[in-house]
């Protein structure tokens, strides 16, 4: 398993400032995303970087992919109360026979105090 | 409106009596898949397919079956339940073209065995 792997666990900030989760992964992927799960809820989509990006924006969100150290952060800026909830970073990598699969992290707890 | 739709969202069940939890996928979308998610143990996938009639192992398929007669469906069948699979459940959905893009994801289903 090619498991994305997660820090800090748990973080917890104040309003306004800024987050930063990363993650780690063993072998080559094709792409790494970043997804929100608010408590016991489905998980929503943040944002993809594919293995030949190295930065990419989208409002609020920073993500960062270093494939020599396979490694990915996402910044969250100027956070805010909603903000609170679970990231986790999910691979996609080759496994085999023209199949992909998608291998989450077990997450970074986030929360923001008002 | 574009959605992935699980039922039932919450099941109580005992050992041993086989049960079906359904998703239906409304965006044409390729590939699905399911995930159990624990504490302390995040996402894990079960089972993924890549097309009708086409299904695969995941990280942790032991005590689950899957079929894929439709592109929209992709039921998950547990024929003996075990108290080890008391857990909450997420179907997944994605297009399908170069690598995994992003997954649309259900509401979950809270199984508990007992």
């Amino acid at each position: 398993s090619q498991q994305g792997e997660e820090d800090p666990q748990a973080l917890s900030i104040q309003e306004g400032e800024n987050a930063t989760m990363n993650c780690s992964y063993k072998t080559s992927i094709n792409n790494l995303q970043w997804y929100r799960q608010n408590s016991g809820r489905g998980l929503v989509h943040l944002i993809l970087i594919r293995s030949n990006e190295r930065e990419k924006h989208s409002g609020r969100l920073r993500v960062t992919l270093d494939t020599s150290k396979k490694s990915s952060s996402l910044l969250i800026t100027a956070s805010r109360a909603a903000d609170t909830a679970s990231y986790f970073c999910a691979t996609a990598g080759y496994s085999g026979a023209g199949s992909y699969q998608l291998t989450f992290g077990k997450g970074t707890k986030l929360s923001v105090i008002p | 409106e574009a959605q992935v739709t699980q039922n039932p969202r919450y099941l109580i069940t005992v050992t041993g009596k086989k049960l079906t939890v359904t998703c239906s996928q409304n965006m044409n979308h390729e590939y699905m898949s399911w995930y159990r998610q624990d504490p302390g143990l995040g996402l894990r996938q079960i089972y993924y397919s890549m097309n009708v009639e086409v299904t695969d192992k995941g990280d942790v398929p032991e005590g689950y079956k899957v079929s894929r007669k439709e592109k929209r469906n992709f039921p998950l069948i547990l024929e003996s339940p075990s108290p080890n699979q008391t857990s909450l459940y997420f179907c997944a959905s994605t297009l399908w073209g170069a690598s995994p893009s992003e997954q649309y994801f259900g509401p979950g289903t809270r199984l508990t065995v007992t």
